[in-house]
């Protein structure tokens, strides 16, 4: 399984594009790459789920680069709800195991 | 969307009791489940792989005579904590995929976790 490394914590304002960036070296032929976010006292919820090139959805967009070793969680315009931690997790096709890493505590202020 | 549901979202018992956590999949069909727990400000740690029909897979280090897991239908896992002690303390999380013929891309959705206080 894939290890990933995120940056243990970033910080932000309101309005601002956040950028999250995840360094999987070991990544398989076969994994995707997903994030989810996390809000205390709550289970992980999926924002984004890409294999390659770029992919965006209502809340998020997710770089890949034609490589597949680091992806960018791109968050625009973020708001103080927005504060959570994220994490980046990389599993394949037939596996469905997910092992999670530290995750990005990012911090939005007004 | 997927939606997974955990029952109960928190409990409070005293020690040596033991306790079960549901863990459901309300709009789809999931052979595999997964549960985690989390202790305060760190990640989530893989306990173990739930399958329909057979044996959990415990991860490394994962009791699972402590841990006990069923899985006796597509849409329902059970993870129930024996005389559970204050050690055992934490919340716990499960998660499912919607699997078609065996394979799927499809995320993982995680249920809103069960906080689990022994006294």
């Amino acid at each position: 399984l894939a290890k990933t490394t995120q940056p243990i914590s970033m910080d932000s304002y309101e309005g601002q594009e956040v950028n999250i960036t995840c360094s999987h070296n070991n990544i398989a032929t076969n994994d995707y790459i997903t994030w989810y976010q996390q809000f205390p006292s709550q289970g992980p919820r999926f924002i984004i789920q890409g294999y390659k090139t770029k992919v965006t959805n209502e809340v998020a967009s997710l770089f890949i680069p034609a490589d597949r070793k680091s992806s960018t969680l791109s968050l625009p315009r973020v708001s103080l709800s927005d504060t959570a931690v994220y994490y980046c997790l990389v599993g394949g096709y037939n596996t469905d195991k997910l092992i999670f890493g530290t995750g990005t505590r990012l911090q939005v202020f007004p | 969307g997927a939606v997974v549901s955990q029952h109960p979202s928190w409990v409070i018992c005293k020690s040596g009791t033991s306790v079960k956590i549901e863990c459901r999949s309300l709009d789809f069909q999931a052979t595999t489940m997964f549960w985690y727990r989390q202790f305060p400000k760190q990640s989530l740690m893989l306990m173990a792989t739930s399958n329909e029909g057979s044996k959990a897979t415990y991860e490394q280090g994962v009791e699972k005579d402590k841990f006990l897991i069923n899985h006796a239908s597509l849409t329902l896992s059970t993870l129930t904590v024996t005389s559970a002690h204050p050690e055992d303390s934490s919340f716990y999380i499960c998660s499912a995929r919607l699997t078609r013929g065996g394979v799927s891309n499809q995320p993982q959705h995680f249920g809103d976790g069960t906080r689990l206080s022994i006294l």
